[in-house]
This record gives structure tokens, C-alpha cells and sequence, in this order.
């Protein structure tokens, strides 16, 4: 069975631009989360889609968004990137309960210049 | 003050030993602990799980937790170097079921 799949694993940008990332759950699982790593914060919680709604959204600013397709796939945005944005965002996938495992990708580790 | 809060260490803890890593929370409306580790440079990935009051053992861990005093632990005994990583405590609140990660405590076995 597939694990997550994340891509790209690394990402290049300069402050202003927009970056689009993607996620791929593992097979079956209907919900996805995404969170941002910085050594300094830890992991902080964005979103949660389950069944292409938004179930929970983390204190991000409105630069950030998300969405979820039918096939449960879903992919991060964020628009007008900043220096403080360089991060490990990571994915994860679980069926939906709040209860359960996460299962989690390798991450976008997104650098922003 | 972070709805989860450990502390980042490092610590470090001689092969053999146990390692005791601790959690508190704030917000009472946690019901649902877990215990990640991560290996520097990898994704996390889930060690433990708890729920109730009390010690839950799964081979060399036992996680501890104790909703009175809104605290959470993980014992490792008889630590291995492969056991050295970050390790996150994590809390789920039970009315909005967003889950909470610390930021981590990093453990360092030495040999």
C-alpha cells in the first residue's frame, strides 16, 4: 500500500511569488491535514480537509489556503510568499476520526528568498 | 502560554537507562494524547496512543497520563540508540477534534 506522497520534496522561491503543493492520502483515507515545521515553532496546524470541506483551520493567515479533490488528494497554497514562510510543510492522511493515526508524507521543504 | 508544551531538551539519557519525556496541556477539553517520534530529517511517525487516566505499556514504552493534573509522559526503558529522536506530544481537543502538536523534546541516547 502507497504511502503519502508529497510533491515537490524541495521548492525554491523568492518573497511575492505564489507556491502550489500537492498531496496524495494514502488510499482509503478521507481526510488530510497539513502543517508547517519550523525548528523554532515546531509543528503548527493549517487545515484539515475531510470529503473536500475544510474541517478545521489552524491561525495561518489568509495567504494560505487549501483545498481537496474527489479523490481525496489535496493541495496547499500560498500567494504573496514571505522570508518567514521557509518551512517543512508536511501532509497527512488518516480515515477521519479524530482518534486515529496520522499518517504522515516526507514533506515540501519550501525555501523562500 | 502553547496549548502544548514540552520541554526541547536536549536530553540525553545513557544506553541501558529510561528515558522519561514529559507533556502538559492546557486546554481541558483534550481528551485523546499521542506520542510521535521523529528521526531528523524524516516524517513523524506514531509510537503511542492514550486516553484514559493511568499507564498504557506497548513493549519498552509505557505512556502515562494523568487529566487532574492535564500532564502526559512517555517512559522508555532500557533505551537503544536507535531511540534517539525528537519526540512530540500531541492532544486532541474532543469538541473541535483539531489536534495539537508540542514542539517537541529532543532525545539523545548515548552509547
Amino acid at each position: 500500500k502507497a504511502g503519502v506522497t508529497q510533491t515537490p520534496r524541495y521548492l525554491i522561491k523568492t518573497r511575492g511569488q505564489q507556491v502550489t503543493l500537492s498531496c496524495s492520502p494514502i488510499s482509503g483515507h478521507r481526510s488530510v491535514s497539513w502543517y508547517q515545521q519550523t525548528p523554532g515553532q515546531g509543528l503548527q496546524f493549517l487545515f484539515e480537509y475531510f470529503s473536500e470541506t475544510q474541517r478545521n483551520k489552524g491561525n495561518f493567515p489568509g495567504r494560505f489556503s487549501g483545498r481537496q479533490f474527489s479523490n481525496s488528494r489535496s493541495e496547499m497554497n500560498v500567494s504573496t510568499l514571505e522570508l518567514g514562510d521557509s518551512a517543512l510543510y508536511l501532509c497527512a492522511s488518516s480515515r477521519g476520526q479524530s482518534n486515529e493515526k496520522l499518517f504522515f508524507g516526507s514533506g515540501t521543504q519550501l525555501s523562500v528568498l | 502560554q502553547k496549548e502544548v508544551e514540552q520541554n526541547s531538551g536536549p536530553l540525553s539519557v545513557p544506553e541501558g537507562a529510561i528515558a522519561s519525556l514529559n507533556c502538559t496541556y492546557s486546554d481541558r477539553g483534550s481528551q485523546s494524547f499521542f506520542w510521535y517520534r521523529q528521526y531528523s530529517g524524516k516524517s513523524p511517525e506514531l509510537i503511542m496512543s492514550i486516553y484514559s487516566n493511568g499507564d498504557k505499556e506497548d513493549g519498552r514504552f509505557t505512556a502515562q497520563l494523568n487529566k487532574a493534573s492535564q500532564y502526559v509522559s512517555l517512559l522508555i526503558r532500557d533505551s537503544q540508540p536507535s531511540d534517539s529522536a525528537t519526540y512530540l506530544c500531541a492532544a486532541v481537543n474532543i469538541l473541535n477534534e483539531k489536534l495539537t502538536f508540542g514542539t517537541g523534546t529532543r532525545l539523545t541516547i548515548i552509547p
